[in-house]
C-alpha cells in the first residue's frame, strides 16, 4: 500500500487566493512526523513545514499552514495569499518512527495564474 | 551551518557505461545519508540509505549500488548504465531520527 497519497496531479490557483494541497498517509506507527517539499523548476528540494504525530495544533510557517487530521490520516498543505514564486511541484512526506526512511508521495504541481 | 554537495550537476551517458555519482555533506557529522531518484513527472524513490560508514540499506533492487567510505560521503554507482536510469538524482542529509531531509541541489542523468 501507498505510505504517502497525494490525489490532485496538478492544480492551479488565482494570485493573491488560498489554495489546498491534498495529502494522505498510512501508518500503524503511533509515532511519526509529516513534512512538506517544494519543488521548483530548478530541481532543488525544499522544505517547508513540519507536523509531528503528537503535536496538539497545526503546525505554520508564515503563508503555509499544515490542516492536521489525524483521525483521517491526512496532512494538507494551505498555502494562503499565493505568490507567483508558489508554482512548483509540492511533495508530501512522511517519516515513521520506527525507520529511518522517509515516504514521498508523488507531488502536486501547482501553477499560480496572474 | 551544513551544507550538502552533489556532482556532477548534469550528466549525458551511453547505455552500458558506468556511473559514480558523488555527495558530501559538510558541517555535520554522524548524518543518516539518502539517495533518491525522481523519474521525470514523478515522485521521488527512495533508493539507499545510510545510517553510518560502510552500512547501506537497499530499498529496490536495481543495478545501482551505494557506498559510504567516509562519514560524510555518499556514493552512487552503477557498473552497467540502462536507459531506465535516467531521471533525476538527489541526495540528502538527516541530522537522525525525528529530523527532515535535506537535500543537495540534485544531479540530471541521461542515458542514451
Amino acid at each position: 500500500a501507498q505510505k504517502i497519497t497525494q490525489t490532485q496531479p496538478g492544480m492551479f490557483v488565482q494570485e493573491k487566493e488560498a489554495v489546498t494541497l491534498d495529502c494522505t498517509y498510512d501508518t500503524s506507527d503511533p509515532s511519526y512526523g509529516l513534512f512538506w517539499y517544494k519543488q521548483p523548476s530548478s530541481g532543488e528540494m525544499i522544505f517547508l513545514i513540519y507536523q509531528g504525530s503528537y503535536d496538539q495544533q497545526n503546525a505554520t510557517e508564515g503563508r503555509y499552514s499544515l490542516n492536521f487530521q489525524k483521525a483521517r490520516k491526512s496532512a494538507n498543505l494551505v498555502i494562503s495569499a499565493s505568490q507567483l514564486g508558489d508554482s512548483a511541484m509540492y511533495f508530501c512526506a512522511m517519516r515513521e518512527n520506527t525507520g529511518n526512511q522517509f515516504y514521498f508521495g508523488t507531488g502536486t504541481s501547482l501553477t499560480v495564474i496572474p | 551551518s551544513q551544507t550538502i554537495h552533489q556532482w556532477p550537476a548534469t550528466l549525458v551517458q551511453p547505455v552500458g557505461s558506468p556511473l559514480s555519482l558523488e555527495c558530501t555533506v559538510e558541517g555535520t557529522s554522524n548524518p543518516n545519508l539518502y539517495w533518491y531518484r525522481q523519474a521525470a513527472g514523478r515522485g521521488l524513490q527512495l533508493l539507499f540509505y545510510s545510517v553510518g560508514i560502510g552500512q547501506i540499506s537497499s530499498e529496490v533492487p536495481q543495478n545501482l549500488s551505494a557506498s559510504r567510505p567516509q562519514d560524510r560521503q555518499f556514493i552512487l554507482s552503477s557498473k552497467k548504465l540502462l536507459l531506465s536510469d535516467s531521471g533525476f538524482y538527489l541526495c540528502a542529509w538527516s541530522a537522525g531520527m525525528g529530523e527532515e531531509p535535506f537535500f543537495g541541489p540534485g544531479t540530471r542523468l541521461t542515458v542514451l
